[in-house]
């Protein structure tokens, strides 16, 4: 296993575009999250699914924001009409449903919006 | 709300010296888990070490240990022989039976050769 991939690591982008990001999650791992982390700052929770359902969704998840898991698998997260208070970078993670359920992290999209 | 504070936002460490890093954490649950995660320059975040809060013992992995006063919420880390490996933000996390894990603003650790 390769651990939770993440794609595109890097991303520019002006103002009002829309942007994607993909996560591949640990296979054997039915739970994925998406964290947003700036600069200086810990990861901040968006969202997660538990298989294909998207379970929880925080305040900080706004109507532009939209994220899918579509066959339980690998999840997208999309940014309609970007803003450069969208600047970050953001950290998809992984966890089986038992437990301490450990997130295991992605190594992230970095996104800068001009 | 649950937060989670780490008050020292940069720490230096002599190689195979020891550093504490602090984490405090405010909560009215019983329940919940605590962790340290690492994250090295431009790398991914790691797993340094867990906690159950119902656990008494303290946490050890090798190297690293923490020390849980759950009545003072308190859950430092504890890095014995530092080496120039450990160099990375250090992350102290908290989790109830819920998925929103609470992150504080992290610790830079710089370790001197």
């Amino acid at each position: 296993d390769t651990g939770v991939s993440q794609d595109p690591r890097h991303k520019i982008t002006k103002r009002g575009q829309n942007v994607t990001f993909r996560c591949d999650p640990i296979s054997e791992h039915n739970r994925l999250y998406w964290y947003r982390q700036t600069l200086g700052q810990g990861p901040e929770f968006l969202t997660y699914f538990q298989n294909e359902a998207q379970l929880e969704k925080s305040r900080l998840l706004s109507d532009r924001f939209s994220a899918e898991r579509p066959k339980g698998s690998f999840s997208t997260l999309e940014i309609q009409r970007t803003e450069q208070g969208d600047s970050a970078m953001y950290l998809c993670a992984s966890s089986s449903t038992g437990g301490a359920r450990v997130k295991y992290f992605g190594p992230g999209t970095r996104l800068t919006v001009t | 709300a649950q937060t989670v504070t780490q008050s020292q936002p940069e720490m230096s460490v002599q190689e195979a010296e020891t550093v504490t890093l602090s984490c405090t954490y405010d909560t009215s649950e019983s329940d919940y888990y605590l962790f340290w995660y690492k994250q090295p320059p431009s790398r991914q975040m790691i797993l340094v070490i867990r906690q159950e809060a119902y656990k008494q013992q303290n946490a050890t992995e090798n190297r690293f240990s923490v020390n849980f006063q759950k009545a003072a919420k308190s859950f430092s880390l504890k890095i014995s022989d530092s080496q120039l490996g450990d160099a990375a933000m250090y992350f102290c996390a908290y989790r109830v039976n819920n998925n929103d894990m609470r992150f504080g603003a992290g610790t830079r650790l710089t370790v001197k050769p």
